[in-house]
């Protein structure tokens, strides 16, 4: 299986601050069809997941401009430019390239 | 909008089985492919079994397979999963989520194994 792992376990941020988090992948995520299935969610606390981005850097309709996504082969981020206080929870990579489906172990956002 | 309802958790005993649903509305529930995803508590997201929009195709983690049963009833807007041979392991809340890319997602049930 592909295993996805994700950098910083916790990220304390200032409000108004960029964050950045890692996620890196055992194999190459890009397809055969040509598209890397590298998807990004948010859960906050006491929700379901959302997701925020999906094949790298697309975000999805009602995503805050704030969020981005970027990488390619093994290497992927996720970047907010400004954390809001809602912005708070845990984020997750996901690779849909391989199966089964694998989720990174989560990056918990919090407010310094 | 979207919506997804799952039903169908409750605590059951090991060794036991149970049938989670879940409830589409608010897009053509028979053009997408449709999955389950459990969340433990207090851990991360595992991905447990996909089927393809005709019901056609189904896949399985690893640690599901042969125990769960992924299907659909796409006249009822439903999809299913049939799980037995439960184990204290398999207690989480279970998601359903649309498309092969999980765009949206349930609210969740939450299936407890314990004697």
């Amino acid at each position: 299986d592909v295993v996805m792992t994700q950098s910083p376990l916790s990220l304390p941020v200032t409000l108004g601050q960029p964050a950045s988090i890692s996620c890196r992948s055992s194999q190459s995520l890009v397809h055969s069809d040509g598209n890397t299935y590298l998807n990004w969610f948010q859960q906050r606390p006491g929700q379901s997941p959302r997701r925020l981005i999906y094949k790298v850097s697309n975000r999805d309709s009602g995503v805050p401009d704030r969020f981005s996504g970027s990488g390619s082969g093994t290497d992927f981020t996720l970047k907010i430019s400004r954390v809001e206080a809602e912005d708070v929870g845990v984020y997750y990579c996901m690779q849909g390239t391989h199966w089964p489906l694998t989720f990174g172990g989560g990056t918990k956002v919090e407010i310094k | 909008e979207v919506q997804l309802v799952e039903s169908g958790g409750v605590v059951v005993q090991p060794g036991g089985s149970l049938r989670l649903s879940c409830a589409a509305s608010g897009f053509t529930f028979d053009d997408y492919a449709m999955h389950w995803v459990r969340q433990a508590p207090g851990k991360g997201l595992e991905w447990v079994s996909l089927i393809s929009w005709d019901g056609g195709s189904t896949y399985y983690a690893d640690s599901v397979k042969g125990r769960f049963t992924i299907s659909r009833d796409n006249s009822k807007n439903s999809l299913y999963l049939q799980m037995n041979s439960l184990r204290a392991e398999d207690t989480a809340l279970y998601y359903c989520a649309k498309d092969a890319m999980l765009d949206y997602w349930g609210q969740g049930t939450l299936v407890t194994v314990s004697s």
